[in-house]
């Protein structure tokens, strides 16, 4: 079974700065997609951004981009010139492309505070 | 398009009483899927339809029961609540495809006296 592990239960970034959030994971597969969800305090579970596996090249949206390294099973999430609306809850999550593809496992979370 | 949609927001039951909460979606999507979100749990999987008529268990399965009987709306249904399912409730829809986001509905707060 796959897991997914984020090791910062909380961080926090000053506005306009940069941080970067962390997520392991675990998996024998070799074909498999990552995402990276926010959860503001809505509640509402919005996707920021989505790597797959046999792309070496790391995904980018706007502020927000990936540092993706397949070997190390290692998927950080850079939130660049960060902003107040940044601030929540953000998951790291796994999903097979074969298989068990109707589900995400997901890690425990990191709550991101921006400080103004 | 509404998207996905569940009801109630929020629900406080005593131990032992039964409720369905509801999900409904009106973006024609093949995989639908119940998790629910405990503190320091990150989301967990409860139990999935990848279509009409095809259901089946994820990770923490027991205590509730789903049915499919139309693409649009994916119930789950406690049996004899607990404390223990005091969570929040979330419902997902994504196409069939594992690079398609999965879309997630605004939850649903129970609490479980």
């Amino acid at each position: 079974a796959q897991t997914v592990t984020q090791s910062q239960p909380e961080m926090s970034v000053q506005e306009a700065e940069t941080v970067t959030l962390s997520c392991t994971y675990d998996t024998s597969e070799s074909d498999y997609y990552l995402f990276w969800y926010k959860q503001p305090p809505s509640r509402q579970m919005i996707l920021v951004i989505r790597q797959e596996a046999y792309k070496q090249q790391n995904a980018t949206e706007n502020r927000f981009s990936v540092n993706f390294q397949k070997a190390a099973k290692s998927f950080s999430l850079k939130i660049s010139d960060s902003q107040l609306g940044d601030a929540a809850m953000y998951f790291c999550a796994y999903r097979s492309h074969w298989g068990s593809n109707y589900k995400l496992t997901f890690g425990k979370g990191t709550l991101l505070t921006v400080n103004p | 398009n509404a998207g996905v949609t569940q009801t109630p927001k929020f629900q406080v039951l005593k131990t032992g009483q039964s409720m369905t909460l509801q999900c409904a979606q009106d973006m024609n999507h093949e995989y639908m899927s119940w998790y629910r979100q405990d503190p320091g749990m990150g989301l967990r999987l409860i139990h999935y339809s990848v279509g009409a008529g095809i259901t089946d268990q994820g990770e923490v399965p027991n205590g509730y029961n789903v049915s499919r009987s139309t693409t649009e709306d994916f119930p789950l249904r406690l049996l004899s609540a607990a404390p223990s399912q005091t969570s929040v409730y979330f419902c997902a829809t994504s196409r069939e495809g594992s690079y398609n986001e999965q879309f997630f509905g605004p939850g649903t707060r129970l609490t479980v006296l």
